[in-house]
């Protein structure tokens, strides 16, 4: 089975601070995503990547930014988080017949 | 215009009747849909994938899509206590690589 794993499930920040959240999958997938999910607003892009050091901006990039070094491992960067980027992120890598296999997320709040 | 839209719900059908879960698209270039079932706490899980027109069918899951008049849809047939979870459908558009999700029908199926 696709194991996509994200480095913490719950993280409390304050604002202002520089936050890494780290995602690994280990089936060698050209794609993986960054979302972030919020009631009401259901799941949101925020960015994405289709190979290493190539990444491409999602819906919401602003406040974001990603690295991708490895083909295994995706990071999200919130450069100075805000309270508005309180939220749950899902990781998620994509494979045969466009399947997305999420990572079991990470609770961030920002305060 | 939202690109997916979906009723929020919530939705309550008794346990052994039909649930039926709509979703309707903007993008005519939209080319694969997707059925994620999200437990709550959990993370997104697809269930089902549809193509082309018509129906298609796993167990108690049929999708059907209807591109002429842009929508996609779920039954669950006898449906169970354990199908009540958020289902988000998702659509991929010709040419590009990612997911748009809809914000999701919250499923409550009533012993």
């Amino acid at each position: 089975d696709v194991k996509v794993t994200q480095s913490s499930r719950y993280l409390v920040k304050r604002t202002g601070e520089k936050v890494f959240l780290e995602c690994v999958q280990d089936m060698d997938h050209e794609n993986m995503f960054w979302y972030r999910q919020d009631p009401g607003l259901g799941l949101r892009l925020i960015y994405f990547s289709y190979d290493v050091k190539m990444k491409e901006k999602g819906d919401i990039p602003e406040g974001y930014s990603v690295s991708r070094e490895k083909k295994e491992r995706f990071s999200l960067i919130l450069e100075s988080a805000s309270t508005n980027q309180t939220s749950m992120y899902l990781c998620a890598s994509k494979g045969a017949f466009e399947k997305l296999f999420f990572g079991s997320g990470t609770q961030l709040s920002v305060l | 215009q939202k690109e997916v839209e979906q009723n929020s719900g919530p939705l309550s059908v008794p346990e052994g009747a039909i649930a039926s879960l709509n979703c309707t698209y903007s993008d005519r270039g939209s080319q694969s849909f997707f059925w994620y079932r999200q437990y709550s706490g959990k993370s997104p899980e697809l269930i089902m994938s549809i193509y082309s027109n018509g129906d298609k069918e796993d167990g108690r899951f049929t999708a059907q899509l209807n591109k002429a008049s842009q929508y996609v849809s779920l039954l669950i047939r006898d449906s169970q206590p354990s199908d009540s979870a958020t289902y988000l459908c998702a659509i991929l558009i010709f040419g590009n690589e990612k997911l748009t999700f809809g914000t999701g029908t919250r499923l409550t199926i009533i012993p």
